[in-house]
């Protein structure tokens, strides 16, 4: 089975633009997270989706977003960027129903400048 | 809250040893451990579930002590390999009608070196 695949592999971006990424589950896997990994803060959890639905969000501000298509891919946008968010950004997706564990894709890194 | 990884850094000569511990400020349900090397994705190690069985394969295993709300990750007879960085998830336990299965909360992170 391929793993989760996650594009681009690399972005460098100014203050105030945006930035949307992309993730490929593992097929059959419905559930997808987003994570956000800095030397200083480490992992931090952003968004999880299932079916298209939102089922839980971490604490960043508004101008991180995402959203799930129904073949279960989803995207990250992140607006108005800061120099704050340069981090690798990593999705996972597992199999839904109960606690299953999280398969991690090799992340984007996104610099901001 | 986070939950506390210890120690911070360890380093090993090969076949040596090793106890990592997790500890949390919450009741848990559940508890991941993951290793993450340099320029890669984390990869699933084990799941610990609260009143499950302590789980291992090969020479990792880990222990999950509910009444502590700890977790410790036991490697032995260590091997190149082993080397990267060490860490737990966890998922406290919720109330009726939570859900928070994909949500983890990760410690700051084990590096474990293994020296030929």
């Amino acid at each position: 089975k391929a793993g989760v695949t996650q594009t681009p592999r690399y972005l460098i971006k100014t203050r105030g633009q945006q930035v949307t990424l992309s993730c490929s589950p593992i097929s059959g896997h419905r559930s997808v997270s987003w994570y956000q990994q800095t030397p200083g803060q480490g992992l931090q959890f952003l968004f999880e989706y299932f079916s298209e639905t939102q089922r839980n969000k971490g604490n960043f501000p508004g101008r991180f977003s995402g959203r799930q298509f129904s073949n279960s891919r989803s995207e990250m946008n992140v607006s108005t960027l800061e120099l704050g968010d340069s981090a690798l950004y990593l999705c996972a997706s597992r199999v839904a129903g109960g606690y299953s564990p999280l398969h991690f894709g090799n992340g984007t890194r996104l610099t901001v400048t | 809250q986070q939950p506390v990884q210890s120690p911070q850094a360890v380093i090993l000569r090969e076949g040596e040893d090793a106890v990592i511990n997790c500890s949390s400020s919450k009741a848990l349900y559940s508890v991941h451990w993951y290793r993450q090397k340099h320029g890669e994705a984390p990869v699933f190690l084990m799941i610990l579930l609260k009143g499950g069985e302590q789980k291992g394969h090969d020479k990792i295993s880990a222990s999950f002590n509910e009444k502590k709300q700890q977790s410790s990750l036991y490697l032995t007879a260590s091997q190149l390999s082993y080397s990267g960085t060490y860490f737990c998830g966890i998922n406290p336990e919720l109330s009726a009608g939570g859900t928070s299965y994909g949500k983890l909360t990760f410690g700051q992170g084990t590096i474990l070196t293994v020296h030929p």
